[in-house]
């Protein structure tokens, strides 16, 4: 089963900033945070990851709590190309994982103009 | 941007037949998955695989399934005889190690 719990769904208006939050209060300490979105049918896109530093990259930032229990993704002006389902997933890179996904129902972001 | 290739993108068969999805993955990477998608279900695990063989299957991955990579680009999933419930979307994946897994578009598998 998947270890995060997240929101079924959510709406942002388009160039604001949408916030996705997850909680994985039972992470551990060789599990990184891995947010990954789909958009319609197509195949899962990866968008961000981190371990418990925060995180920025072109398309999202990623914000860590201290006790790594949730965080949230961020992206900074949404557009309706945003529009996809987000899923936040704890990925272990321990000796013999071989670090598969586990994904969850996610969290249906809906940009609306 | 290299990405991962999968054909075809749909294949329609016969319940009973055999059918092979293919995956070309990003050429430098060591790790290969495959996944699926039931229409409206979650996306699923089935086997990961590196070093020539394979590191490990969930449940769904029975003695119907098989992984193979003939040569040093393709990477693909067999099912010997298709079920109506291996309908589904079938996404293959690829990373370097401990990296993030980039996935292909899919192959949309119909069991008649």
């Amino acid at each position: 089963d998947a270890k995060t719990t997240q929101p079924t769904s959510m709406d942002c208006a388009e160039g604001r900033a949408a916030n996705l939050p997850c909680n994985h209060s039972t992470i551990s300490g060789n599990e990184y945070v891995y947010w990954y979105r789909q958009i319609h049918s197509q195949g899962p896109q990866y968008i961000i990851h981190g371990l418990k530093n925060n995180e920025t990259n072109e398309m999202a930032s990623l914000i860590i709590t201290e006790d790594r229990k949730s965080s949230t993704l961020i992206l900074p002006h949404a557009t309706l190309r945003d529009t996809a389902v987000y899923y936040c997933i704890v990925r272990d890179y321990g000796s013999g994982n071989t670090g598969k996904l586990i994904f969850g129902q996610g969290t249906t972001l809906q940009v609306k103009p | 941007e290299p990405e991962v290739t999968q054909t075809p993108s749909h294949q329609v068969t016969q319940m009973g037949q055999e059918v092979i999805l293919r995956c070309v993955p990003i050429s430098n990477h060591l790790y290969f998955y495959w996944y699926r998608q039931i229409l409206g279900q979650k996306v699923e695990f089935l086997v990961s695989f590196y070093n020539n063989e394979i590191s490990e299957k969930s449940e769904i991955f029975d003695d119907q399934f098989s992984v193979e990579r003939p040569d040093g680009s393709n990477f693909t999933l067999k099912i010997r005889s298709t079920k109506l419930e291996d309908s589904a979307m079938y996404f293959c994946a690829s990373s370097g190690g401990p990296q993030p897994q980039h996935f292909g578009d899919g192959t949309r598998l119909s069991i008649l």
